[in-house]
């Protein structure tokens, strides 16, 4: 079944951009069933989601298409590198309240719900 | 942005006992556009019901969803030792996708 695993630093300098992948592995990224999402927990919080990516790896009009968060939307891009069967976040000018739980997961259309998720990476913003 | 708000935020129950969570949004959702989730401590969430009523592959039959609207609910008719975590409902219907900020069962 399918498996997806986060990376990245754990820890980033407040006003530096955080980086994350999530790999997919044990079924293909150019999914025309899914959305690979990015959500996060802070510490004994509830999940907040960041944002999607659709990638069907047809020509149709909305591959490649993004859906983000709005307060999130101006510091975040999410991409999908299919050669490498991955996805990644990129979150600028973080700050301590973006200290949290990052998962990555991918949402079946048909079913709607996150169904496959990462294990989670833990960053942490400080100096 | 739809807010959904879960209550009660803790229920203390025993194993075997009937547990019903609810989860009430700010608006009306479509039934296809709520989820539930549980999430066990150190774990990442893992989906139980999708579209108010539906048990995701693996979930066993003690779990249920319904309603619709405003107002949902997840129940599990018999409580077992490994039930024991944080549930959230997620609805996707709006342009923001957001959570209930969970409830707790804990072990009485």
């Amino acid at each position: 079944q399918l498996q997806l695993q986060e990376s990245g630093s754990g820890l980033v300098k407040p006003s530096e951009t955080l980086s994350l992948t999530c790999t997919v592995s044990r079924g293909a990224i150019d999914s025309s069933n899914s959305y690979w999402g990015w959500l996060r927990q802070p510490p004994e919080r509830g999940l907040e989601w960041i944002g999607n990516i659709y990638y069907s790896g047809l020509t149709n009009y909305n591959s490649g298409d993004t859906y983000y968060n709005p307060s999130l939307k101006s510091r975040i891009t999410i991409s999908v590198d299919t050669s490498k069967n991955h996805f990644s976040l990129k979150l600028n000018s973080v700050t301590a309240a973006d200290s949290a739980m990052f998962y990555c997961a991918r949402f079946n259309i048909p079913m709607a719900g996150f169904d496959y998720w990462g294990q989670g990476i833990l960053v942490t913003v400080s100096s | 942005e739809i807010v959904l708000t879960q209550s009660p935020g803790t229920l203390s129950l025993s194993p075997g006992e009937r547990a019903t969570l609810s989860c009430r949004a700010s608006q009306s959702i479509s039934n296809r556009y709520l989820a539930w989730y549980q999430q066990r401590p150190g774990q990442a969430p893992r989906l139980l019901i999708y579209g108010t009523s539906n048990r995701a592959t693996g979930i066993p039959d003690r779990f249920s969803g319904s309603g619709s609207g405003t107002d949902f609910t997840l129940t599990i008719s018999r409580l077992e030792p490994e039930d024991f975590a944080v549930y959230f409902c997620q609805e996707f219907g709006a342009s923001v996708w957001t959570f209930g900020q969970g409830t707790k069962v804990e072990l009485k």
